[in-house]
Parts: structure tokens; sequence; C-alpha cells
């Protein structure tokens, strides 16, 4: 079974530039989960779907970020403009939806902003 | 709202000894508890949950977890570790409806020759 596919895996920018970063879950996971991770930090979620509806967006700074999933599967993150604060690891993740937390996370992208 | 503190932030020890990272969290409600690894450039991967039952959660790749609900805590230990055990260590909570999971800071678990 192949796992959550993410891509790129590093991504280095200017300030002020957009960048987006793209996910494709486990097949057949209607739960996708993008989190922030800071360097020595643990993953802090920006925003959960369920399938294509976007139902816990409070930790995503809507100035800046926006996310999609179309059709319920893949999904995208943006930022713009991106900032030197930015640079951090975006970890993709999805599970069923079952109730029981288990989350199957990407490898994550690794953003550098300069 | 849950939170999770993982008093460690490092934690050196020799191939083949005993190990334990520690794990305290906080809830005003019932909670779900888990612990995940992340090797060098990887994402997270699930090591072990504990659901409900017995409160005794073995996982994979030799490791186990108490949970201990007087005291809130969830210490992940492993009887004789690996150089290939070296890597992050996340404890991680989520209510009971698995959604809502806050992470603790990592314990960076180093594994001497």
């Amino acid at each position: 079974e192949a796992g959550v596919v993410q891509s790129p895996r590093y991504k280095i920018i200017e300030k002020k530039q957009p960048v987006a970063f793209w996910c494709n879950p486990i097949s057949g996971h209607n739960t996708l989960y993008w989190y922030l991770q800071n360097l020595g930090q643990g993953p802090e979620l920006l925003i959960r779907y369920e399938n294509e509806e976007a139902v816990d967006d409070s930790q995503l700074p809507k100035d800046r970020f926006s996310a999609e999933r179309l059709k319920g599967v893949d999904s995208t993150l943006k930022i713009q403009p991106a900032e030197l604060g930015d640079s951090a690891v975006y970890l993709c993740a999805s599970s069923l939806n079952r109730g029981d937390g288990e989350a199957f996370f990407g490898q994550g992208t690794r953003l550098t902003v300069v | 709202a849950q939170s999770v503190t993982q008093l460690d932030s490092q934690v050196p020890v020799f191939e083949e000894a005993p190990v334990e990272l520690r794990c305290n969290y906080s809830s005003s409600v019932s909670v779900y508890l888990f612990w995940y690894v992340q090797y060098p450039n990887q994402g997270l991967q699930l090591l072990l949950k504990y659901l409900s039952g017995s409160t005794l959660v073995k996982g994979i790749n030799g490791f186990e977890a108490e949970f201990n609900k007087s005291q809130t805590s969830f210490h992940l230990r492993k009887p004789s570790v690996h150089i290939s055990d070296t890597a992050e260590y996340f404890c991680a909570v989520s209510d009971t409806g698995g959604f809502k999971t806050i992470f603790g800071a990592g314990t960076r678990l180093f594994v001497k020759a």
C-alpha cells in the first residue's frame, strides 16, 4: 500500500514569493491533515479536512495561508506571500474516519525562506 | 483543552541498555494517547496507541507504554535499545473522537555504541 506522498521534499524561496505544497493521501482515507513542524518542536495542526470540507482551520493563518482539497483526495497548501518565519517542515497526514486518532504521515516538505 | 509535556528533550543511552521516555498530559475529558517515532528526514510513524482497556500497551520495535490515569502519564519504555532506535519520539493526546491531536515537543533518543 502506498503511503502519503508529498511534494516537493525541499523548497527554497525568497521572502514575499508564493509557494505551494502538494499531498496525495492514502487511498480511501477521507480525513486529511496539514501540520506545521518547527525545528525542535512537535507538529501543530493547520487544517483538517473531512473529504472536501475543511472542518477545522482555526489554526490556519488565513491572511497568507490557503488550502484546498478538490474532489476529496489530493490537497494543496499555499503560502502567499512567504515570510522568513514560515521556514519549517510542512507535514501532510491522512486517516480513516474511524475515530481512533491514528494518522499516517508523509515525509514532509522542508521550506526555507531566505 | 489538552496539553502534552515530554519531560526530557534529549536522552542519551548506551546500546542494549533499557530506556524510558517520559510523557505527561493534561485533559478535562477522556483521552486517547499515542507515541510516534520520527527518523531523520522522515514523517512520523505510529509506535503504539492507548484507546481503552489494558493500561500496558505494546507497540512495534519492542516498545511498550503504560497509561497511568492517576498520574496522567504515558511513559514509553524499551528493555534493550539498538543503534537503529536513534530518532525523535513524540507523545500525543487526542480527544476520544480522535480528531484533535496535540503533540509534545519531542524527545531525541540517541543510542551510543
